[in-house]
């Protein structure tokens, strides 16, 4: 699996649009970006994947540059019930995920 | 609710005592992992099983012994842990290559 770097904590005002950004830039060509979140004590949640195009659901959206070497997750109206970790993961297999230490954001009222 | 159900979902043992985590899945899932998130770590893979054969041992001691009686349910086996061992340990499950994880809620266990 292909390193990734996201910083390690962000705010976020409630309502606002979060972008959180992940650079994998060793990442190759069959490698996905996987998102997922953990809020405090629970089991982290899956939110979105994608390989080269951008990808929407109705938690959040993906933007991967052409190049492939990083990528942003966009969470349109951040609630407080979105202050979490966000992990970003550049995975081939889509099991075997080793997690790093994500970027914690808070979402302030 | 997730799908993945672990218990107990707190757990406090002495380090002489033996105990086991349950995992069950109800995803139609053919691979089941444990992880383990210690404070302010990240999460730590221990055992892989696809298809109930443990593809991965991650390095961890004996002291963990993981059982994968068949595709739905997963265990980990404890006996003579280390205070340093409590954790939340988490269980999780998958079907496609490409498709992630579904984790349950996990299981916080203290070693006393």
């Amino acid at each position: 699996d292909a390193k990734t770097t996201q910083p390690t904590s962000m705010d976020c005002a409630e309502g606002r649009a979060a972008n959180l950004p992940c650079n994998h830039s060793t990442i190759s060509g069959n490698e996905y970006v996987y998102w997922y979140r953990q809020i405090h004590s629970q089991g982290p949640q899956y939110i979105i994947h994608g390989l080269k195009n951008n990808e929407t659901n109705e938690m959040a959206s993906l933007i991967i540059t052409e190049d492939r070497k990083s990528s942003t997750l966009i969470l349109p109206h951040a609630t407080l019930r979105d202050t979490a970790v966000y992990y970003c993961i550049a995975s081939m297999t889509g099991n075997q995920f080793y997690f790093g230490t994500g970027t914690s954001l808070t979402v302030i009222p | 609710e997730t799908g993945v159900t672990q218990t107990p979902r707190h757990l406090v043992m002495g380090m002489t005592n033996k105990k086991s985590l349950k995992c069950e899945q109800h995803l139609g899932h053919n691979a089941m992992y444990w992880y383990k998130q210690s404070a302010k770590k990240p999460l730590e893979l221990m055992f892989v099983y696809s298809l109930e054969e443990r593809v991965e041992n991650n390095s961890v001691p004996s002291r963990f012994s993981p059982e994968c009686p068949n595709s739905s349910h997963l265990f980990l086996h404890l006996h003579t842990l280390q205070p340093e061992d409590s954790a939340l340990y988490l269980c999780a499950s998958s079907q496609a290559w490409q498709y992630g994880y579904t984790f349950g809620s996990g299981t916080r266990l203290t070693v006393v």
